[in-house]
C-alpha cells in the first residue's frame, strides 16, 4: 500500500460546482497534513494546512478523519482558475522531518 | 511569491556528467528540503538540511548529495547522471522543523534533462 494515495482524476466539473477530493495515508502516527496546489509546470503552492478540527478558507474546506486515515478537500463554487493538480502531503511519522506527497488529483473546471 | 529562488531554471546534461543545483531559502528560514518530481508524479523527498546539517534523507543513492551554507542557502549535487534523473528538482524552505508541523514554501524548480 502506498504511504499516501490519491485518485489521479481528472475530475472535470462545470463552473460553480462543488467538488471533493480524498487522500488516504498509511501511517497512523502521522501528525501533519497539508493540501498543495500545483499548476502545470510550476512549483507546488501551499493551499492550506489540515487541522484535527477541520478548517475552512473561503471556498475551500479541509477535514481530517484519523479513524479512517484520510484527509479531504472540498471546493465550493468552482472557478476556472481552480483548474490545477491538488497534492496531498503527510509527514512520514510523528515528529519527523520527512513529508510524503501524493501523486496529485487533477481538477479541470469547465466553462 | 515565496521568496525562494533556484538556479538554473533549465539544464541539459549528458549521462555520466555531474550537476549542481542551487537554492536560496526565504529570509529567516533555516531549513531547506530538496525534492525530485518526475512527470506525472508527486514530489519525492531527497533530503533536508537544517542549520547546515543533513536532517534526514529519502530513498536516493549516495550520488545525490547536498550542502547548506551559513546563510541557509543550499546546493544539490548529482554525480554520474542517469537518464532517469531527468525531472523537476524543487527546493522548499521552512522554519523550526523541530517544533511541530511546519509549512514548506517551494521555489520555482530546476528542470533537468539528461540525454
Amino acid at each position: 500500500r502506498k504511504e499516501v494515495e490519491q485518485d489521479p482524476g481528472p475530475f472535470n466539473v462545470p463552473e460553480g460546482a462543488t467538488v471533493a477530493f480524498n487522500c488516504t495515508y498509511s501511517n497512523s502516527a502521522s501528525q501533519s497534513f497539508f493540501w498543495y496546489r500545483q499548476d502545470c509546470r510550476k512549483e507546488p503552492k501551499l493551499l492550506m494546512s489540515v487541522y484535527s478540527s477541520g478548517n475552512e478558507d473561503g471556498r475551500f474546506t479541509a477535514q481530517l478523519n484519523r479513524a479512517s486515515q484520510y484527509i479531504s478537500l472540498l471546493i465550493r463554487d468552482s472557478k476556472l482558475s481552480d483548474s490545477a493538480t491538488y497534492l496531498c502531503v503527510v509527514n512520514a511519522a510523528s515528529g519527523t522531518y520527512k513529508y510524503i506527497f501524493g501523486t496529485g488529483t487533477r481538477l479541470k473546471v469547465l466553462a | 511569491e515565496t521568496g525562494v529562488t533556484q538556479s538554473p531554471t533549465h539544464l541539459i546534461k549528458t549521462r555520466g556528467q555531474q550537476v549542481t543545483l542551487r537554492c536560496s531559502s526565504q529570509s529567516g528560514h533555516n531549513t531547506v528540503s530538496w525534492y525530485q518530481q518526475a512527470l506525472g508524479q508527486g514530489p519525492q523527498f531527497i533530503f533536508q538540511y537544517y542549520r547546515e546539517e543533513e536532517n534526514g534523507r529519502g530513498n536516493f543513492p549516495p550520488r545525490f548529495s547536498g550542502l547548506q551554507f551559513p546563510n541557509y542557502s543550499s546546493e544539490l549535487n548529482v554525480n554520474a547522471l542517469e537518464l532517469d534523473d531527468s525531472a523537476l528538482y524543487l527546493c522548499a524552505s521552512s522554519l523550526n522543523v523541530h517544533r511541530g508541523p511546519y509549512e514548506q514554501y517551494f521555489g520555482p524548480g530546476t528542470r533537468l534533462t539528461v540525454t
